[in-house]
Parts: structure tokens; C-alpha cells; sequence
């Protein structure tokens, strides 16, 4: 069954508006990578997570990892048409070396 | 230096026929997974091979198979073309022995197989 599940599957802001993406797994990871895969790209290392609890910046974007490192969620401040794309978490469970992707949400920003 | 490469970056099969999609890495990386990407689905893994040995393997029916060889490039191999098989192919490379000491993986522009 599905590993890692992605809400929400689309998200239509205005640009300037803040979004989220949140990622919740069935069991607990090892780490967690966010990619950013642009409309006809390819995916996009953004970060990894590793530690429970853990929180990392990249100037607008915020990510953080649940303290059961069970969930993870992405956060960009103020939206720009830039960061048009579908975003995707891909956890490891410990012991697996085996990547799960969650199904991505596409986010469309309104100029 | 050059990215991940993949070849061809189009193909069209019919059912029941075989296909090779190959993968070149960045240089230096040792490390070289394979990707199914379903239209408006994220990534599912298939394999990941280090140093020519397969170290992680992805819930696909034995008609996938891979190999890598010693300049580190790679091949998939998927038998007996299903229409279901109709997705982007992406090739990731990475420096790293296993998935879980990932720091980064770098992926290729995939290739866009199409079943008929």
C-alpha cells in the first residue's frame, strides 16, 4: 500500500500568500528528502532531514521533520510565480533501502 | 562537467516488445538508481545499484531488471511491454553506497516510453 502520503494534491494561491505541503508516512523514517519538479522537468534535490524534530531554511522555504519522524512538511513564504512546480517528499524506512515518493503536490501561483 | 544523461529521451513500443533505456551518472558517481514516473504521480523506485551490485530493489515484477557496468552507466531492462508501462524513466546518481547516507541525488531528464 502507499507508504507516504502527500496532502494537498494541488494548491492555487495568489502570489505573495504562503503555502504547505505536509507528508505523513505509515511508519517511522530514517530521513526525509523534499524535490521540486518543474511542469516537463525533472525532480529537484531541495533538502534532507534527518534528525527528530529537526528544521531547516532555505530563505522562503521551511522544512521540518515530526518529532516521530513520521511527518514532514514544506513551507514557503510569501509565493512567487517562481516557485511554480509539483513538490514531492521521498522518505527510507530504517532497514529498506528503498525510496518512497509521496504523490507530489503541484502547486500554481497567480501572479 | 556534464549531469546525469539518459538515452533516448523518446521511445514508442508496442506491447509484448522488449526495451533497453540507458543511464549515464555525473562523473565520479558510483551510485545509480531507476525511477518510474506515472503522469501525475510521484517517482516509484525500482532499483539501486552501487559498484555493479543491486542494493535496493522496488515492488516491480521480474520483467525489470538492470545492470550497471564498470564505468558506472547503467541499463534497464523491462520484457513483454504492458500498456501500464507507459511512463517517464528517471535515472538518478548519487556518490553514496546506500539510499539511507543519500545526502543528494541528482536526476537525469528521464526518458518518456510510451506503450502502444
Amino acid at each position: 500500500g502507499q507508504q507516504v502520503m502527500q496532502i494537498p494534491q494541488y494548491q492555487h494561491v495568489q502570489e505573495g500568500e504562503d503555502f504547505t505541503t505536509y507528508c505523513n508516512s505509515s511508519t517511522t523514517l530514517s530521513n526525509i528528502q523534499w524535490y521540486k519538479q518543474r511542469p516537463g522537468g525533472h525532480p529537484v534535490f531541495l533538502i534532507q532531514l534527518v534528525k527528530s524534530g529537526e528544521v531547516k531554511k532555505q530563505k522562503r522555504l521551511t522544512f521540518q521533520f515530526g518529532e516521530a519522524k513520521k511527518n514532514s512538511s514544506l513551507h514557503i513564504t510569501a509565493t512567487q510565480t517562481t516557485d511554480v512546480g509539483t513538490y514531492f517528499c521521498a522518505g527510507i524506512r530504517y532497514n529498506f533501502n528503498k525510496f518512497y515518493f509521496g504523490s507530489g503536490t503541484k502547486l500554481n501561483v497567480k501572479p | 562537467d556534464a549531469g546525469v544523461t539518459q538515452s533516448p529521451t523518446h521511445l514508442i513500443k508496442t506491447r509484448g516488445q522488449h526495451v533497453t533505456l540507458r543511464c549515464s551518472p555525473i562523473s565520479g558517481h558510483k551510485s545509480v538508481s531507476w525511477y518510474q514516473q506515472v503522469l501525475g504521480q510521484g517517482p516509484q523506485f525500482i532499483f539501486q545499484y552501487y559498484e555493479k551490485e543491486e542494493r535496493g530493489r522496488g515492488n516491480f515484477p521480474d520483467r525489470f531488471s538492470a545492470r550497471q557496468f564498470p564505468n558506472y552507466s547503467s541499463e534497464l531492462n523491462v520484457n513483454a511491454l504492458l500498456l501500464g508501462d507507459s511512463a517517464l524513466y528517471l535515472c538518478a546518481s548519487s556518490s553514496y553506497p546506500d539510499l539511507s547516507s543519500y545526502n543528494e541525488q541528482f536526476f537525469g531528464p528521464g526518458t518518456r516510453l510510451t506503450v502502444l
